[in-house]
């Protein structure tokens, strides 16, 4: 079956610009994460969802990144005012439910913040 | 906290030389512990993983026992390809709390020389 998808691979932004990033999880799952994988921070959890709950925003670094879930399947996560430290590559994951630990990955979207 | 620690790179090794990859943990409970592997240019893929003490993960001729009495998930495999040749990463799943994040490693970058 399909996996979880991003959108798009990669994206370069100019300093101020706002950017969204897309992702759609394995069908069925209700878990969602992003991370961020940057060289000089390895990989970092930003936000957690799970069904129809409050997210989880404890790992966002500022107030310019949110995301959102429609419908409990899409998210995005949108970075306003974008600063050359966001350039990253920007991973989501899903997993069934809270309980199922196992996390599958996309391929990510790899940012560039000039 | 939760953390991971991982054996710093690169490791360079010939093909069909021994692995090993050490990775410790720090966490309270019983997390459930991941290897990841990130081949060039590709996101990340589960590898394997263990979810109690003194259970063994294996997948494509690589194995790793979560050993409770050392914090410990070192990965091994006996005798190394080329194709494997990527980053691999360890990680960890706390056993209680809302979100399932998962904790990571800094990462391991193996090659393999022919």
């Amino acid at each position: 079956g399909a996996g979880v998808s991003q959108s798009p691979s990669n994206k370069v932004t100019e300093k101020g610009k706002d950017v969204e990033l897309r992702c759609d999880p394995i069908s069925g799952h209700t878990a969602l994460y992003w991370y961020r994988q940057s060289l000089g921070q390895g990989l970092e959890f930003l936000i957690y969802f799970q069904g129809n709950s409050a997210p989880d925003k404890s790992g966002l670094p500022s107030d310019r990144f949110s995301a959102e879930r429609t419908g409990g399947s899409v998210s995005t996560l949108t970075i306003q005012r974008t600063q050359q430290e966001d350039s990253a590559v920007y991973l989501c994951a899903s997993s069934l439910n809270p309980a199922e630990k196992t996390q599958y990955f996309g391929p990510g979207t790899r940012l560039l913040v000039l | 906290g939760n953390s991971v620690t991982q054996m710093e790179g690169p490791v360079t090794l010939s093909e069909e030389a021994f692995l090993t990859i050490n990775c410790t943990y720090t966490a309270t409970g019983y997390p459930s512990l991941f290897w990841y592997v990130q081949y060039p240019g590709e996101g990340l893929q589960l590898l394997l993983k263990a979810t109690k003490a003194d259970d063994k993960g294996s997948n494509k001729g690589f194995e790793a026992t979560y050993r409770k009495e050392t914090t410990s998930f070192h990965l091994e495999k006996g005798s190394v390809q080329v194709s494997d040749s990527a980053v691999y990463f360890c990680a960890l799943s706390p056993s209680s709390g809302s979100a399932r994040q998962l904790t990571f490693g800094s990462g391991t970058q193996l090659t393999v020389l022919p």
